[in-house]
């Protein structure tokens, strides 16, 4: 059972590139979420989903796309990469959204937009 | 704008109790309260969660006064092992009645030997 997992860890793009980042969960979780994480503001929610086929956007979703074609996984992408969106990315899920429910994270994938 | 407040950072002492105050002034009627604790280099994990009165589990107790617009992490005895963010996660009612799940800026707590 290896909960939550992200690929890659780590990259570097230039500014205009895009890339697509990727979130497994393997505990059949339903809602699947990406946040941002900057220094000194916690966490931001850019989209979640509450199910294959669904996506809906959250907090901070301008300059990013997700899809969510299979339950197990949860896809972030960047069409045209900027500096401002630098950052740690966090994907999550949960078994329900409500703010009872705990959320498993996965390790990160630091990105640096140069 | 509601959102939730805590403090940036905090020091203490192996063996000494810490806690850890989060104020969220619209906090949503039917929602609970979360503590998640980070460490470096990892996602958020969950430590504890509260809706009134106080939670205790293996790590951790929660304080929630009856208002509700605050709540207290306590972590017991605390070990150099401890030191990492820990943030509050709560559901706000904004002014438009639309509710979101708002994370605070999370605290940086140092224990020292």
């Amino acid at each position: 059972n290896a909960g939550v997992t992200q690929t890659p860890k780590f990259r570097v793009l230039k500014t205009g590139q895009s890339m697509t980042l990727l979130c497994a969960q393997d505990m059949n979780h339903e809602y699947m979420y990406w946040y941002r994480q900057d220094p000194g503001m916690g966490l931001r929610l850019i989209h979640y989903s509450v199910g294959e086929g669904t996506t809906a956007k959250g907090e901070v979703p301008d300059g990013y796309n997700v899809s969510r074609l299979k339950k197990q996984n949860f896809l972030l992408g960047l069409e045209s990469a900027a500096p401002s969106q630098t950052s740690v990315y966090f994907c999550a899920s949960s078994y329900s959204s409500t703010g009872e429910e705990r959320k498993y994270f996965g390790p990160g994938t630091r990105l640096t937009v140069t | 704008l509601a959102k939730t407040t805590q403090p940036i950072s905090m020091d203490s002492y192996e063996g000494q109790e810490v806690n850890i105050t989060c104020s969220h002034n619209n906090i949503a009627t039917n929602d609970y309260i979360t503590w998640y604790q980070q460490f470096p280099s990892q996602g958020p994990r969950f430590i504890i969660q509260g809706y009134k009165t106080k939670v205790t589990n293996e790590v951790a107790s929660l304080f929630i006064p009856a208002d509700r617009k605050s709540s207290t992490l306590s972590l017991p005895r605390v070990s150099l092992s401890d030191t990492a963010v820990y943030y509050c996660l709560v559901g706000l009612r904004f002014m438009d009645s639309n509710y979101q799940l708002i994370w605070g800026a999370g605290t940086k707590l140092i224990i020292k030997p």
